[in-house]
């Protein structure tokens, strides 16, 4: 059975960091593509970030380019999001998925992140 | 950018009847189209992949149809289990923009 579990998510200030880390179990976690993908309260989903099966390639959505980087550690099956220089508006639940053909698979429960003084 | 647009922003069903729930796209995605299912508290569900073919161990009363722009989610007989919020995933464009994703339609018990 495909699991992933994120953690990591705390109440942190505006502009400080936070590292989210997502363990990936049942499934060949070094075959897929990983994502991604928040939901700030009370609105709808938003991509944030991918990253390919070897980590050879990495994207960000604009709103996170700069300050959010994504990575992987393939010998552990994990996946992990360094966020830094965080906003307000930061602030959400944030999930880790993975890709299959470009649509997402499979999803973790979350984890949140709130960001406020 | 491609826009993705659902309608309505809730839908109120009563058990037992179909529920129909569309997704409009700002130009063409081709069948590039995926719906999720997602309840409060737990993760997302992938229902359908391009626009029409059911995830493994999803309900046949779960249906997809269209390509271009136009596609819409249909449940046929609803169950208790079938209320929540349903979106709509584009996936033409890649890699993905911030909002790949519909904004979401609410499906509620009558």
């Amino acid at each position: 059975e495909v699991q992933l579990v994120e953690s990591g998510g705390v109440l942190v200030q505006p502009g400080g960091s936070l590292r989210l880390s997502c363990a990936a179990s049942g499934f060949s976690f070094d075959d897929y593509t990983m994502h991604w993908v928040r939901q700030p309260p009370g609105k709808g989903l938003e991509w944030v970030s991918l990253i390919t099966w070897d980590g050879g390639s990495t994207y960000s959505a604009d709103s996170v380019k700069g300050r959010f980087t994504i990575s992987r550690d393939n010998s552990k099956n994990y996946l992990y999001l360094q966020m830094n220089s965080l906003r307000i508006e930061d602030t959400a639940l944030y999930y880790c998925a993975t890709e299959r053909s470009k649509y997402f698979q499979h999803w973790g429960q979350g984890t949140l992140v709130t960001v406020s003084s | 950018e491609i826009v993705l647009t659902q309608s309505p922003a809730t839908l109120s069903v009563s058990p037992g009847d179909r529920a129909t729930l569309s997704c409009r796209a700002s130009q063409s995605v081709s069948s590039n189209l995926a719906w999720y299912q997602h309840k409060p508290g737990q993760a997302p569900r992938l229902l359908i992949y391009g626009a029409s073919a059911r995830a493994t161990g999803i309900p046949a009363r779960f249906s997809g149809s269209g390509s271009g722009t136009e596609f819409t989610l249909t449940i046929s007989s609803l169950q208790s289990e079938d209320f929540a919020v349903y979106y709509c995933q584009q996936y033409n464009d890649w890699p993905p923009g911030m909002y790949p994703f519909g904004q979401g339609t609410k499906l509620e018990i009558k």
